[in-house]
C-alpha cells in the first residue's frame, strides 16, 4: 500500500531564502503526484500537478520535481515571502484510487 | 476546474447525534472521494464514492458509522453516526478530474460535545 512521507515536518526561513521541500513515496507505479498547500483552518489549495510521464512542473515561484525511480518528489519555492506561510502537502495516487497524503511540512517565513 | 461546495461549513454538534455532510459539485465526475483531517494531522481516506455503486471504504472505516451515499454525477452525502468526540475533524470531499489534478471542497469543519 502506498505510504507518502515529507520532511521536514516543520521548518522556519527567513524571507527571501530559497528552500525545498521534501516527499518520499514507497510505490513508485504512480499515476498523479500533487502538491497542495493549507492555510490554518482552510481548506487545500492545489498547487502544482506532476503526471507520472513528467519530470516537472513549475508555476511562478514553485517548482515541482518527480523521479519515479527513488521514489521522491521535491517542492522548490523560490525568493520566499512571509505569505507562503503555509502547510505543504504531498500526495500520491495510483490511475483511478485517492490520493494518499503525506503528513505535511509547515513552513514560516520570518519577515 | 471542478467547483465543489460543502454543507454545513461547521457545526457543533452532541454526541450520540448524527450529521450529515453535503458535497456539490458544478460538473459530472465519476469518482468523488472523502476525508477526514483530525485536528493537527494530515488527510485520511473514509471512502470511494462512485455514482451507482456501493462506496469502497478503508481500513478503520465502516458504513454504519460512515453511510455515504451518491445518487447521481454531481452529488454526494457522508453521515457521521452515533457521533463522539473523537469525530472532531474536518470532513472534504474531493473530485477527480480525469487525468488531472484532484480538486477539494471547502471542507465541514465539525466539534461533537
Amino acid at each position: 500500500k502506498q505510504e507518502v512521507t515529507q520532511i521536514p515536518a516543520a521548518l522556519s526561513v527567513p524571507e527571501g531564502e530559497n528552500l525545498v521541500l521534501n516527499c518520499s513515496f514507497t510505490d513508485s507505479a504512480i499515476y498523479n503526484l500533487q502538491w497542495f498547500r493549507q492555510d490554518p483552518g482552510k481548506g487545500l489549495t492545489s498547487l502544482l500537478l506532476i503526471q507520472s510521464s513528467q519530470r516537472e512542473q513549475t508555476s511562478g515561484r514553485l517548482n515541482a520535481s518527480l523521479d519515479k525511480s527513488s521514489g521522491r518528489s521535491t517542492l522548490y519555492i523560490a525568493a520566499s515571502q512571509p505569505g507562503d506561510s503555509a502547510t505543504y502537502l504531498c500526495a500520491a495516487n495510483q490511475a483511478g484510487t485517492a490520493l494518499i497524503f503525506g503528513k505535511g511540512t509547515t513552513l514560516s517565513v520570518s519577515s | 476546474s471542478a467547483v465543489i461546495s460543502q454543507k454545513p461549513s461547521r457545526d457543533i454538534c452532541q454526541r450520540g447525534t448524527s450529521l450529515t455532510i453535503q458535497c456539490q459539485v458544478d460538473s459530472q465526475v465519476t469518482m468523488m472521494f472523502w476525508y477526514r483531517q483530525q485536528p493537527g494531522q494530515s488527510l485520511t481516506l473514509i471512502a470511494t464514492a462512485n455514482q451507482g455503486s456501493e462506496a469502497t471504504y478503508e481500513s478503520g472505516f465502516v458504513i454504519d458509522k460512515f453511510p455515504i451515499s451518491r445518487p447521481n454525477l454531481t452529488f454526494s452525502t457522508l453521515t457521521v453516526s452515533n457521533m463522539s468526540p473523537e469525530d472532531s475533524s474536518i470532513y472534504l470531499c474531493s473530485v477527480e478530474d480525469p487525468g488531472g489534478p484532484r480538486f477539494f471542497g471547502p471542507g465541514t469543519r465539525l466539534t461533537v460535545l
